[in-house]
């Protein structure tokens, strides 16, 4: 295992049209998190995940934004109808099942709307 | 969750140990200190993290204050390689959501 996987790594998309990344986690983790980092800052909460279920919505989460998590395994985030605010890195981390002493994170997936 | 304070930026030369130092007064008793870094243009990366008692890794060491309000990660050679933006993270030992709330970190360079 290569440890966590994010695609595409950069996106550029026009305002208005709708992305979808998609990121696999370490294979034997149920714990799925997903981040949005703007220049300059922290990476930020945005939701998480243990197997399918979406315990976790934060209220950067607008109801543009929407993520699944099919089968608990891989996991997509959908932005519909882009806006230049969207701009940003979007990581995705994963944990294991026991004790959780540390995540860990793919290379994020750039987006910028143009 | 509680609040962590960072340097915005450090300097170090290489080969010499850096101190990077977090202030956490309103740390409660189940806080974990957790401390990860961030390469550029790459995802976070773990570095370490303790309770009350210092701890050492390979790639670096944790001390933390007798009354916990502050802590400080130690890269013992820093080399070109640990050029990065450092965030110490308190999180709640309660809960298996590792859900992590980052500060703006400190930015350490570090010269040839």
């Amino acid at each position: 295992d290569t440890g966590v996987s994010q695609d595409p790594r950069h996106k550029i998309t026009k305002r208005g049209q709708n992305v979808t990344f998609r990121c696999d986690p370490i294979s034997e983790h149920n714990r799925l998190y997903w981040y949005r980092q703007t220049l300059g800052q922290g990476p930020e909460f945005l939701t998480y995940f243990q197997n399918e279920a979406q315990l976790e919505k934060s209220r950067l989460l607008s109801d543009r934004f929407s993520a699944e998590r099919p089968k608990g395994s891989f996991s997509t985030l959908e932005i519909q109808r882009t806006e230049q605010g969207d701009s940003a890195m979007y990581l995705c981390a994963s944990t294991g099942k026991t004790v959780n002493t540390e995540a860990f994170f793919g290379q994020g997936t750039r987006l910028t709307v143009v | 969750d509680a609040k962590t304070t960072q340097p915005n930026s450090m300097e170090s030369n290489e080969e010499e140990p850096v101190h990077l130092p977090c202030n956490h007064s309103t740390i409660s008793g189940t806080d974990y200190i957790h401390w990860y870094r961030q390469l550029p243009s790459q995802g976070p990366e773990y570095v370490i993290h303790g309770l009350t008692s210092n701890v050492n890794n390979r790639m670096a060491s944790l001390a933390i204050a007798e009354d916990r309000k502050s802590s400080t990660l130690i890269l013992h050679r820093a080399t070109l390689r640990d050029a990065a933006v450092y965030y110490c993270i308190l999180r709640n030992s309660g809960g298996s959501n590792y859900k992590l709330t980052f500060g703006k970190g400190t930015l350490l360079t570090v010269n040839p």
